[in-house]
């Protein structure tokens, strides 16, 4: 089944404690971005990837790292979380980044506490 | 900078026809495209608009104008079903979204 596959569903963690949040996605897409969704602000970019070894700021990078060492897999680390990156994250991938179609994983509820 | 205004909430009755507006203000432009999320749920593909005019599927439209930066999403024979947020994104060299717009159905 084509999809794409973002682990953990929900993480509770503390300030400053480094975790990564894991999307895969097996439609061989050439294109993969995170995005944050919070109350009345929609879904806001934080990075996305054109390709492997290729990837670029979106509309909220600061606090984010993400990196694109096979074309399947684009996770999010967040080095020292904080409060305010208490979120719904998703993960999303289109077959290139010209293409209307983005598949969305199944979100991540992160609190930082 | 880029943006896209699209109304926060809409009502509509069951059985009715509701219009969803977005325009959008971007340096480039591909295309304008609409996603619907359920509570809880993720954003899943519903039309994409590259050219003026009025792309159908089933009870779903879209509509594009690029003269007037301006899109929208038209639901027909209502279901409580739709009962959902709707965003328009739109694609420069990232693909940016609305904020979404909420819709009720009532009975």
């Amino acid at each position: 089944e084509a999809q794409v596959t973002q682990n953990p569903r929900y993480l509770i963690t503390v300030t400053g404690k480094k975790l990564t949040v894991t999307c895969s996605q097996n439609m061989n897409h050439e294109y993969m971005s995170w995005y944050r969704q919070d109350p009345g602000l929609g879904l806001r970019q934080i990075y996305y990837s054109m390709n492997v070894e290729v990837t670029d700021k979106g509309d909220v990078p600061e606090g984010y790292k993400v990196s694109r060492k096979e074309k399947r897999n684009f996770p999010l680390i967040l080095e020292s979380p904080s409060p305010n990156q208490t979120s719904l994250y998703f993960c999303a991938s289109s077959f290139t980044g010209g293409s209307e179609k983005l598949f969305f994983g199944s979100g991540t509820q992160l609190s930082v506490l | 900078g880029q943006s896209l205004e699209q109304p926060s909430e809409v009502t509509a009755v069951e059985g009715a026809i509701v219009q969803i507006n977005c325009t959008y203000q971007t340096s480039g432009f591909y295309g304008l495209s609409w996603y619907q999320q359920h509570d809880g749920g993720a954003p899943t593909f519903l039309s994409y608009n590259a050219l003026d005019g009025l792309e159908e599927t089933g009870r779903f439209s879209s509509f594009l104008s690029r003269s007037d930066s301006y899109g929208y999403l038209l639901l027909q024979e209502l279901q409580m079903k739709d009962s959902a947020s709707y965003f328009c994104a739109v694609r420069d060299d990232k693909i940016i979204f609305g904020k979404g717009t909420r819709l009720h159905i009532l009975p």
